[in-house]
């Protein structure tokens, strides 16, 4: 149980152009999703924190209107990297709360995203 | 501001041996701690997970150990497998569900 999936797993675009990232809950109701990134060598950094329903909180420093974050339902949630520029060029994985389990949050398996 | 480091950012052990990774903390209002696994292009994978009022729990092949006094847990995989090689991270968190990713430890499993 408790996996999550990421659609497309790679994709390259041009700059300037908009990237939309799906994760989904397969088997279970996902109450938070969250977003992160992740460059080479380095740790994952949160972007934003997704409820169903409402409003994505995102962390300092990371641009709402450009990274836009939709909660549709408790089983899927999409990450819009808007006008992607090469600096966006990264490693974006999001993760979903179970909220039966409360804590653990169970990772998708990323998408690589790379803008030329 | 939070902060959570890892005392060896690369641990190299024998096939077979036991590995411990170490992770230190500063929130003192985390309240639960996650291991995760991620091997290379791929998302992490959880482990083994702590609650602040256990100091000790035990999984497959993994213990994870917990000293609030230090803020200091370490996740100890007995008789490492080569499949073990991964970076691992410890991630604290607290009522907010945040969770907060350390620099990462790469364990390599020498054949």
């Amino acid at each position: 149980g408790a996996v999550v999936s990421q659609h497309p797993s790679w994709v390259i675009c041009k700059s300037g152009t908009s990237v939309k990232i799906e994760c989904r809950s397969l088997d279970f109701q996902a109450t938070t999703m969250f977003w992160y990134r992740q460059f080479p060598k380095q740790s994952l950094m949160l972007m934003a924190t997704s409820n169903e329903g409402s409003k994505a909180t995102y962390e300092q420093g990371v641009e709402k209107d450009k990274f836009l974050i939709n909660h549709a339902s408790l089983t899927l949630s999409t990450l819009t990297v808007t006008s992607a520029h090469p600096e966006d060029s990264s490693f974006y994985i999001c993760s979903a709360r179970d909220g039966r389990t409360q804590e653990t949050q169970y990772f998708g398996p990323g998408t690589r995203l790379l803008v030329l | 501001g939070e902060s959570v480091g890892l005392h060896l950012p690369t641990l190299s052990v024998q096939e077979g041996d036991n590995s411990i990774i170490n992770c230190a903390y500063s929130n003192s209002a985390s309240d639960y701690f996650i291991w995760y696994k991620q091997e290379s292009g791929k998302g992490p994978q959880f482990i083994i997970d702590i609650r602040s009022n256990m100091d000790k729990r035990q999984g497959q092949r993994v213990t994870v150990l917990l000293n609030k006094t230090v803020k200091h847990l370490s996740l100890q995989i007995a008789a490492t497998q080569p499949g073990d090689s991964a970076v691992y991270f410890c991630a604290p968190g607290d009522s907010s569900y945040k969770l907060i990713f350390g620099s990462g430890t790469r364990l390599l499993v020498r054949p």
